[in-house]
């Protein structure tokens, strides 16, 4: 499976300031996603990252708050805009091996633990 | 879109009994089921998954079923160790979702000696 490096392991911040999120892989993925897991919760995904283009948003997500980037298959980015102390969770990027075939093969990170004073 | 359910939302056993976690979801069109495992200050690792032709898979002491009918798959662990204990999430793949996992909200699992 692929191998996720996601920088930083953990960071505390001011109110009011942005987080970005680094998430780099050591071979070319299909596809890329970021999550949130709120303290003690589920993972929620915020936005499958696109190459080359505009990044995907669930719903309650929005451009503005959580801008991504993808420039290439192997590394994207997620900005924490603008933090309050409710951003305070786990984010984890995820990606999707290119040519699994039927081995979906979605690889986790070992997350960003943000918490915002 | 896609719904998981996940039960029991805690587990105690004792070491070498067996664990169930129970899932459920809402779309038919869901062809791919896997679970993770996630340890404290961890990313979640996968551990298991099945497709939805296939009604069961095993790998060691780890197996899962899948029930298309119904809607819900199980994870099973036998022999449970100390190192079982973390929280398992189980996730749901529609092919109407461009790839996207839907997850269940997670079970702490707590194996003791």
């Amino acid at each position: 499976s692929a191998v996720i490096s996601q920088k930083p392991s953990r960071d505390i911040c001011q109110r009011g300031t942005s987080l970005t999120i680094q998430c780099q892989v050591d071979s070319q993925v299909t596809m890329m996603f970021w999550y949130r897991q709120q303290p003690g919760q589920s993972l929620t995904l915020i936005a499958t990252a696109n190459q080359g283009s505009e990044a995907t948003y669930e719903s309650g997500f929005v451009i503005d708050k959580f801008p991504i980037s993808r420039p290439n298959l192997t590394f994207s980015t997620l900005t924490v805009s603008n933090m309050s102390p409710e951003d305070s969770s786990i984010y984890l990027c995820s990606v999707r091996r290119q040519g699994e075939g039927w081995n979906y093969g979605y690889t986790f990170g070992s997350g960003t633990r943000l918490t915002v004073v | 879109g896609e719904n998981v359910e996940q039960h029991p939302s805690t587990l105690s056993v004792q070491e070498g009994d067996s664990a169930v976690i129970k899932c459920t979801y809402s779309d038919s069109a869901s062809n791919y089921f896997p679970w993770y495992k996630q340890e404290l200050g961890k990313g979640p690792q996968l551990i298991i998954d099945i497709r939805s032709n296939v009604g069961e898979k095993k790998d060691q002491r780890i197996a899962v079923t899948l029930n298309k009918t119904a809607k819900h798959f199980s994870l099973h662990i036998t022999e449970t160790q100390p190192e079982d204990s973390a929280v398992y999430f189980c996730a749901a793949r529609s092919t109407g979702t461009a790839s996207k996992l839907t997850f269940g909200t997670g079970t702490r699992l707590q194996v003791t000696l």
